[in-house]
Parts: C-alpha cells; structure tokens; sequence
C-alpha cells in the first residue's frame, strides 16, 4: 500500500498525558499536512510542511501541539498535557509541490480520546 | 461566522435521485474550490476541483461554481447507496500551497 499512513489509528489517553501521532506521506510528495476533525465538523488546518520546513501553522494550534517533519519524510504530531478537547480525529495528508488541483490524499486519520 | 458554510444534513434520497449539495463562502479571495467525499472511518478524498465560475461535469457528477455571489454546488445524478457518504466542500486562496479550508460537510444517505 503506497497511501498516507497513520499510526496509533486510536489513542485513548487521560488528560495531562502527552500523545505523539505519526504520519508517513506518499513517498515522493514534497507537502505534509495535519487537520484535526470533531464529530459532524470538516477538517480543520493546523499545520503544513513543505519538505522538512514548517510553512504555515493555524492560530488556533495551542502552544501545546508541536509537529516535526525532520527529514522531509515522515512526520510527528505531539500534543503535550492534553485536554478533553483535544478529543478529535487527526487526519495527516500529502501532495506534490506540482500539482496545483487542491488534491490532498488524506490517511484514514488518528483518533484521539481524552478521558 | 464561518468562512465556509454547508448544510449538514443528513440528506436522504431514494435510489436514482438528482442530489444538490451546496455551500457559500465569504471571503472573496478563494479561487480553487473542491468537492471532497469522506466515507465512515476513512479520510477524505478529492471528487472534482476546479477554479473558475461555471460547470464542470466528471461522469455522474457536476461542480457549479458562482463566484459572484460566492456559491458552489455539486450535484449527483443517477445516485447510488455507494454514494452515501459525508459531502466536504473546500477552497483555497491563489498560491496558499494547497492549505484548504473545509465545509462542515453534508451527510447524504441514498437508500435503495
């Protein structure tokens, strides 16, 4: 299977814990992305790697999320001292710096519950 | 008030039925809009893409985009139980390096 893989499919942690989720892109896409998803919500953008470099990230990712994409290959998502809204499915994609259609291909995401 | 605003349904169909989902959006600086389709339990995955105003058909499906009054649609004919699935309409900005910005979703059920 070439797809994006994630990895825990679910993590149940309880609150204050740390959480790490791991992302392996489509081998030769050069962009990494990490949405997070809550019941009934679309994805929403938290942040994006262009090979090793960090781009963009959303404001409204907290100062405990961090995400490293080392050597442009795979990725990380830590959530430190997590909370019960940090509850959500968080879904990893990539794509090729050349394709300009908005194609993400998206992994079948990481599911997080905080007790 | 979310930057992109899609019914969330559910939306149940009979078998064969012409299906419209649709969203608007207000910020006028979106040029690429998407139709993602998201099954239970797996990620999203694209449907159709295109950027400019008017109709794009891709076999059973049709993207409409009016971008004067900031509004997409996408319909299905002919829809099948295979269909049934969460609808994600997304759009991003010129050069934003594919970040998309999603719908809610529509969840649609097309019965047999």
């Amino acid at each position: 299977d070439t797809g994006v893989s994630q990895d825990p499919r679910h993590k149940i942690t309880k609150r204050g814990q740390n959480v790490t989720f791991r992302c392996d892109p489509i081998s030769e896409h050069n962009r990494l992305y990490w949405y997070r998803q809550t019941l009934g919500q679309g994805p929403e953008f938290l942040t994006y790697f262009q090979n090793e470099a960090q781009l963009e990230k959303s404001r409204l990712l907290s100062d405990r999320f961090s995400a490293e994409r080392p050597k442009g290959s795979f990725s990380t998502l830590e959530i430190q001292r997590t909370e019960q809204g940090d509850s959500a499915m968080y879904l990893c994609a990539s794509s090729s710096l050349a394709d300009y259609t908005g194609e993400l291909f998206f992994g079948e995401g990481s599911r997080l519950t905080v007790l | 008030q979310k930057e992109v605003e899609q019914d969330p349904g559910p939306l149940s169909v009979p078998e064969g039925a012409i299906v419209s989902l649709n969203c608007t959006y207000s910020n006028s600086a979106f040029q690429y809009f998407m139709w993602y389709r998201q099954y239970s339990r797996k990620g999203p995955e694209l449907l159709m893409y295109t950027y400019s105003s008017g109709n794009k058909e891709d076999g059973r499906f049709t993207a409409q985009v009016d971008k004067s009054s900031k509004y997409i649609s996408l319909f299905i004919r002919d829809s099948q139980p295979s269909d049934s699935a969460t609808y994600l309409c997304a759009m991003s900005f010129r050069n934003a390096g594919n970040m998309l910005t999603f719908g809610g979703g529509t969840r649609l059920m097309v019965k047999p």
